[in-house]
């Protein structure tokens, strides 16, 4: 029973470029979060996604950053010309529930480097 | 405010030994969530224990508990009998019930090093 994928787990993109991550929940999981930790931080939330469905985006700053999660295949994050601090870990759960006590499970993460 | 205060960077503990990694929360909703998540080197969040707002018991889940005291508000995270395997970064995390329950706030984590 796979975890929480994400690929790649390392991605170098230069100023200007464009980056994709990608997340495929746990099986049976239809609620997907992404969330960013920037050098020596927290997580912080950026973006929750049901199949087809932006639920909360409060996170995701305002230009250049956009989410979906497609009926089929995985979610993606996308950041477009990227900038040096964009640079940081991007993380994806899933769930299958809004549950409160549900502790979501994290894929190990996509380490961005912006060079 | 800070959701999620952390105040501790970094922690050294002798091997078998237990140690306390704090956690103070901030919110003004009556029904909330607290979570401790463990982050080795490898980068992965590994979810530890969770802790109700209206649990009256603390939390436990083998050598992890939940010290909870609702009124000072802090939730802090009990590591008994330390293994080398603990070493890694430890997040307190929060989830309100009512208003953005759909979202985690963490704290800046700590860094526990069990020394041999």
């Amino acid at each position: 029973n796979a975890g929480v994928m994400q690929n790649p787990r390392h991605l170098v993109r230069r100023r200007g470029q464009e980056a994709r991550l990608r997340c495929s929940p746990m099986k049976g999981h239809s609620h997907v979060y992404w969330y960013r930790q920037l050098p020596e931080e927290g997580l912080k939330f950026m973006v929750y996604l049901q199949k087809e469905n932006i639920i909360d985006e409060s996170g995701m700053p305002k230009e250049r950053f956009s989410a979906e999660f497609p009926k089929e295949g995985p979610s993606i994050l996308r950041i477009q010309q990227v900038v040096r601090g964009d640079s940081a870990a991007y993380f994806c759960a899933s769930s299958q529930t809004s549950q409160l006590n549900y502790g979501y499970t994290f894929g190990s993460g996509t380490r961005l480097t912006v060079v | 405010a800070q959701k999620i205060t952390q105040t501790q960077p970094g922690m050294f503990v002798q091997e078998k030994e237990a140690v306390t990694l704090d956690c103070t929360y901030d919110t003004s909703d009556q029904s909330y969530g607290l979570f401790w998540y463990k982050q080795p080197s490898s980068g992965e969040m590994i979810f530890l224990i969770y802790q109700g707002s209206y649990d009256e018991q603390n939390a436990t889940e083998g050598r992890y508990s939940l010290n909870f005291q609702k009124a000072r508000k802090s939730a802090n995270l009990v590591i008994s009998a330390s293994q080398l395997g603990d070493s890694a970064m430890y997040f307190c995390a929060m989830r309100e019930g009512r208003v953005n329950f759909n979202k985690f706030y963490f704290g800046s984590g700590t860094k526990l090093n069990v020394k041999p």
